[in-house]
């Protein structure tokens, strides 16, 4: 099946620096990627829809200047959470829309821990 | 509003015996819905799908799931559990299959040998 990756699978950063998280599509490619972030025994919240090329679009109470999402090609998403508090600390998911099968693959998920 | 529930929160059923999981929705229309399976360590796999036709969906795994359009209702079954169906499972609706899934709250599932 297709397969999508997400690097790295954990991290840990300092509050106020950044880090970015990687989203591929290995063997297809997808114009369309979303962004979810899941809760501790909650359940996953969209972020943002990412498409290829152009700017992504955000999801209601959402702080675009500070989940900075970029699709630079069709097959690679990559999340920036800048300027990272505790309260960032998640574990974010995102998942490539395949045509054809017309399904959505999900990463494995990346755990963010800010200290 | 488009909205997801799944009454509940954690379910422990023996190995071998049936097993239902709830889910009801809140759509303006008729939704595509989804069942997703999420293991530790693992990401979510797609379990089903219902987008039209047949009211009874197979899927993966031995699950299947019967949309119930008067009960707004799309829960999910299977006959015989395996200690390996532990997990997380969510089911989720969507205006079409690209576009924004919005998931529920999901049902956590023990299996006791």
């Amino acid at each position: 099946g297709a397969v999508v990756s997400q690097h790295p699978s954990r991290v840990i950063c300092k509050s106020g620096t950044s880090v970015k998280i990687e989203c591929r599509s290995l063997d297809f490619q997808a114009t369309t990627m979303f962004w979810y972030r899941q809760f501790p025994k909650q359940s996953l919240m969209l972020m943002a829809t990412s498409n290829e090329g152009s700017k992504a679009t955000y999801e209601q109470g959402v702080e675009k200047d500070k989940f900075l999402i970029n699709h630079a090609s069709l097959t690679l998403s990559t999340l920036t959470v800048t300027s990272a508090h505790p309260e960032d600390s998640s574990f974010y998911i995102c998942s490539a829309w395949r045509d054809g099968p017309d399904e959505q693959y999900f990463g494995p998920g990346t755990r963010l821990t800010v200290t | 509003a488009q909205s997801v529930t799944q009454p509940d929160i954690h379910i422990t059923v023996s190995e071998g015996a049936s097993l239902e999981l709830r889910c009801n929705y809140s759509y303006g229309a008729t939704p595509y819905l989804f069942w997703y399976v999420q293991s530790p360590g693992q990401g979510l796999q797609l379990l089903l799908k219902y987008f039209s036709g047949d009211t009874l969906v197979q899927g993966i795994k031995g699950f299947e799931a019967e949309f119930k359009r008067s009960q707004s209702s799309f829960n999910l079954r299977k006959p015989s559990v395996h200690w390996s169906d532990a997990a997380e499972y969510f089911c989720a609706v969507g205006k079409t299959s690209y576009d924004k899934v919005i998931f529920g709250p999901g049902t956590s599932l023990s299996v006791i040998p």
